[in-house]
């Protein structure tokens, strides 16, 4: 149980366009998404907080209007880079709480997406 | 603000040798505990917990156990594989920071046949 899936897994995009990547818990349903963002041989560095049918929280130096983040279910959040850059290349992987009434939740990851941008 | 410390790496070990990465944390109240690992290319995956002082958490061999007097919550296994290959993260979450996960800096690990 508790499985988070990505897709895709990687993707390759020109300068300038648009890159959405999803995020799904397939077996449970998840109240709050993170996603995060990951450079070579570095820590995970938390993007944003998404919560279902609200806006997300972001973490201070994240530009909301770059990385649009949506929540529009208990199993699905997508992020989308918008007018990439090559500086956006990077690793990115969400992770997903389980609804438990207020209860600490642990965070299920998904197994990241590899953004490159040419 | 919370806070998680671990040892630098990379760590070279041969197989059969035994691991052990430090971690100590800064945090308000009690919060849990974690060790992840992400192989090449791939997300993180929970390794083993440990959500208040004392408890030890374990899996594939691997044991931690929470010490509050030290704020410290260290990864050992008692004979690494080839297969242990992998960069480990310590990561601590707190309610009071709605769960969000504070990650240490990474420890890649290279076990050598």
């Amino acid at each position: 149980g508790a499985v988070v899936s990505q897709h895709p897994s990687w993707v390759i995009c020109k300068s300038g366009t648009s890159v959405k990547i999803e995020c799904r818990s397939l077996d449970f349903q998840a109240t709050t998404m993170f996603w995060y963002r990951q450079f070579p041989k570095q820590s995970l560095m938390l993007m944003a907080t998404s919560n279902e049918g609200s806006k997300a929280t972001y973490e201070q130096g994240v530009e909301k209007d770059k990385f649009l983040i949506n929540h529009a279910s208990l199993t699905l959040s997508t992020l989308t880079v918008t007018s990439a850059h090559p500086e956006d290349s990077s690793f990115y992987i969400c992770s997903a709480s389980e609804v438990a009434g207020g209860k600490r939740n642990e965070q299920f990851f998904g197994p990241g997406t590899r953004l490159t941008v040419l | 603000g919370n806070s998680v410390t671990q040892m630098e790496g990379p760590v070279t070990l041969s197989e059969e040798a035994f691991l052990t990465i430090n971690c100590t944390y800064t945090a308000t109240g009690y919060p849990s505990l974690f060790w992840y690992v992400q192989y090449p290319g791939e997300g993180l995956q929970l390794l083993l917990k440990a959500t208040k002082a004392d408890d030890k958490g374990s899996n594939k061999g691997f044991e931690a156990t929470y010490r509050k007097e030290t704020t410290s919550f260290h990864l050992e296994k008692g004979s690494v594989q080839v297969s242990d290959s992998a960069v480990y993260f310590c990561a601590l979450s707190g309610y009071a920071a709605g769960n969000k996960l504070t990650f240490g800096g990474g420890t890649r690990v290279l076990v050598k046949p």
